[in-house]
């Protein structure tokens, strides 16, 4: 079955604390991209990515780091979390990259409360 | 800068209604709009996707239409059921900064049984 694959669920941590959250397709597609949902904002992305070692960062990058070391995954780092990124988090990837017209298929996403 | 719209916030109608919803967008520059759902504490689930040079999309008892030129498309569902209660997202996908989707903010329905 196609999908999308967020690591973990939930997770509940402090302040500091680095974390990772892990994302992977079984689609082959090149392209990875990472949002956040917050009530009144609605989605935004934070960082995407083109195809493996190719990253680019989205509306709202600050606080987050990510990697492309291999096509299927792509995962979200917080190196130094703060309140403010308790958030919903969605993983999103589409095939192929560049100016392709194929729907985005998304994770079950990650709901990170930091304390 | 785009901007998606999707009026009503919420709406709640009774079971076997056909229903309308609507999102507007501020830019025509756009390669598609995506039509999602969004249940309570779950991901995304893709309903249709509509192409810039396409008028309407249909899925069972969904159907999007598209109106590029006057910044509007809708999401008709047929013959509504409590199963369809969920949030419903329109999302385009801008030609400037293609490399991300623009979210509405999303309409709520629920259907009363």
């Amino acid at each position: 079955e196609a999908q999308v694959t967020q690591n973990p669920r939930y997770l509940i941590t402090v302040t500091g604390k680095k974390l990772t959250v892990t994302c992977s397709q079984n689609m082959n597609h090149e392209y990875m991209s990472w949002y956040r949902q917050d009530p009144g904002l609605g989605l935004r992305q934070i960082y995407y990515s083109m195809n493996v070692e190719v990253t680019d960062k989205g509306d709202v990058p600050e606080g987050y780091k990510v990697s492309r070391k291999e096509k299927r995954n792509f995962p979200l780092i917080l190196e130094s979390p703060s309140p403010n990124q308790t958030s919903l988090y969605f993983c999103a990837s589409r095939s192929p990259g560049g100016n392709s017209n194929q729907p985005q298929h998304f994770g079950d996403g990650t709901r990170l409360s930091i304390l | 800068k785009q901007e998606v719209t999707q009026i009503p916030a919420a709406l709640s109608v009774p079971e076997g209604e056909n229903l309308v919803l609507n999102c507007s967008f501020t830019d025509s520059a756009i390669y598609n709009l995506q039509w999602f759902r969004q249940d309570p504490g779950k991901g995304l689930t893709s309903l249709l996707l509509i192409q810039s040079s396409q008028r309407e999309q249909t899925s069972g008892r969904l159907n999007a239409s598209l109106d590029k030129s006057s910044g509007r498309s809708t999401l008709y569902i047929a013959a509504s059921q409590p199963g369809d209660s969920a949030t419903y997202l329109c999302a385009v996908r801008p030609i400037q900064g293609a490399q991300k989707l623009v979210f509405g903010q999303g309409t709520r329905l629920t259907i009363n049984p």
